[in-house]
């Protein structure tokens, strides 16, 4: 069975400043789907980003880019610039070609002023 | 807006009540996906259906059972509450294809047990 943890139950980071958010998986699968959902107060689940394990390349979107190692397993998101409004839950998520979607247990982002 | 829609909101009942939450996906989306969201806790899977089907199933319990309409809409039938059932309780689809991956949630039904 797939498998998704998030070793850091809790981050914080400066305003503006660079944060890492790590994340790894477990799966005998070749082919598959990571992503990161960001959860704010409000509760409701947004995409942040997401990446398709049989591309190399790692995925970019604005400010959030993810460091995808598929030999290592590993998923971890960088925040840069971080903003007030990126203070969130951040999940890890992991799916395979079955649709079959884990999350990891959450990693607690607060950005300081 | 992810155009999931979850009904109602929020939902306060007593212990050994049943309540049914409903769901309706995206334009287009064939599979919808239910999940549970215990205080602070990560997303558990649920129940899939895919265009009226169950499709998979996760960690439901038996007091609880779903289904897909043939409008594609889902509820969710929760019975026997107890108060370990106070959760988010969380829909989303996709078209279901295999290999999609991606799926959209709605805002949640937050349910109280009292």
């Amino acid at each position: 069975a797939q498998t998704v943890t998030q070793s850091q139950p809790e981050m914080s980071v400066q305003e503006a400043e660079t944060v890492t958010l790590s994340c790894t998986y477990d799966t005998s699968e070749n082919n598959y789907y990571l992503f990161w959902y960001k959860q704010p107060p409000s509760r409701q689940m947004i995409l942040v980003i997401r990446q398709e394990a049989y591309k190399q390349q790692n995925a970019t979107e604005n400010r959030f880019s993810v460091n995808f190692q598929k030999a290592a397993k590993s998923f971890s998101l960088k925040i840069s610039d971080s903003q007030l409004g990126d203070t969130a839950m951040y999940f890890c998520a992991f799916a395979d070609n079955n649709n079959d979607m884990r999350f990891g247990a959450g990693t607690r982002l607060t950005v300081k002023p | 807006d992810s155009g999931v829609t979850q009904t109602p909101k929020h939902l306060i009942t007593a212990t050994g009540q049943r309540v049914t939450l409903r769901c309706s996906p995206r334009s287009g989306d064939l599979s919808v996906y239910w999940y549970q969201q215990s205080l602070d806790q990560g997303l558990q899977f649920l129940i899939q259906y895919y265009n009226g089907e169950e499709r998979a199933k996760g960690n439901i319990l038996e007091r609880f059972s779903a289904q897909q309409f043939p409008d594609l809409h889902s509820e969710l039938n929760l019975s026997s509450l107890e108060l370990g059932d106070s959760a988010l309780y969380f829909c989303a689809s996709n078209q279901g294809d295999l290999g999609i991956g991606e799926q959209f949630f709605g805002p949640g039904t937050r349910l109280t047990v009292l």
